[in-house]
């Protein structure tokens, strides 16, 4: 069956360290994928998309993310986090070919310890 | 350019009332798709309009149901709300939909009592 996973449903990170979350989908093509970010109260904000080129795409606020074929995998990072970062983030695909609508992930909660 | 705006933000309403959520996307978009938001099944998608045409629909009841003016403004309506219908209702634009970045608005903070 075709879905996007996240194997996180909660990460927590000191402030300026490292981050990673994971993102996996499961599709007979390779979707376009998304990143978005949901902080507390407030809709989605785009981060950062691939529909096809270089597998290392850059995004807002500092995140990239690289898409592996070989993996069915399109995880998000960042080099040194900051308070603000704390949120919600989710992957998100559109299927190519038909049926474009946008499928998210369950999601991934960030937490941010001083 | 403003962005996506929804009306009413906060809601409370009781089981067997109908309710009618508003939609207004970025100016020039065309596609406006709204999506239900709860802690138990995440954020699914309901519909799509484009053009004031329903493009595509998620696996939601007869009971939901939207329509799209042709300023693009979109109105979905809930009737005979259920306890379960309480979520959080968000409204995206996008210029042509499908692939093409959609831009969120804030939501509306449906509580059915």
């Amino acid at each position: 069956a075709q879905s996007v996973t996240q194997p996180d449903i909660h990460i927590t990170v000191s402030e300026g360290a490292s981050l990673e979350l994971r993102c996996n989908y499961s599709y007979g093509a390779t979707p376009y994928l998304f990143w978005y970010v949901q902080s507390p109260g407030q809709g989605l904000q785009l981060l950062l998309k691939y529909f096809s080129g270089d597998t290392l795409v850059q995004g807002i606020k500092g995140f990239e993310a690289e898409f592996k074929r070989s993996q069915s995998s399109f995880n998000l990072r960042k080099p040194s986090v900051h308070w603000s970062d704390a949120a919600e983030y989710f992957c998100a695909v559109v299927p190519r070919g038909g049926n474009e609508k946008l499928t998210f992930g369950t999601g991934t909660r960030l937490t941010i310890i001083p | 350019k403003a962005g996506v705006t929804q009306t009413p933000r906060y809601l409370i309403k009781t089981r067997g009332q109908q309710v009618t959520l508003s939609c207004s996307p970025i100016s020039g978009h065309r596609s406006v798709s709204w999506y239900q938001q709860t802690p138990g099944q995440g954020l699914q998608f309901l519909f799509e309009y484009f053009s004031e045409t329903q493009r595509n629909k998620g696996n939601f009841p007869g009971r939901f149901s939207g329509r799209q003016f042709s300023n693009s403004r979109s109105e979905m309506n809930v009737s005979t709300l259920e306890l379960g219908d309480s979520a959080l209702y968000l409204c995206a634009s996008s210029s042509t939909g499908g692939s093409d970045t959609q831009y969120f608005g804030p939501g509306t903070r449906l509580t059915v009592l």
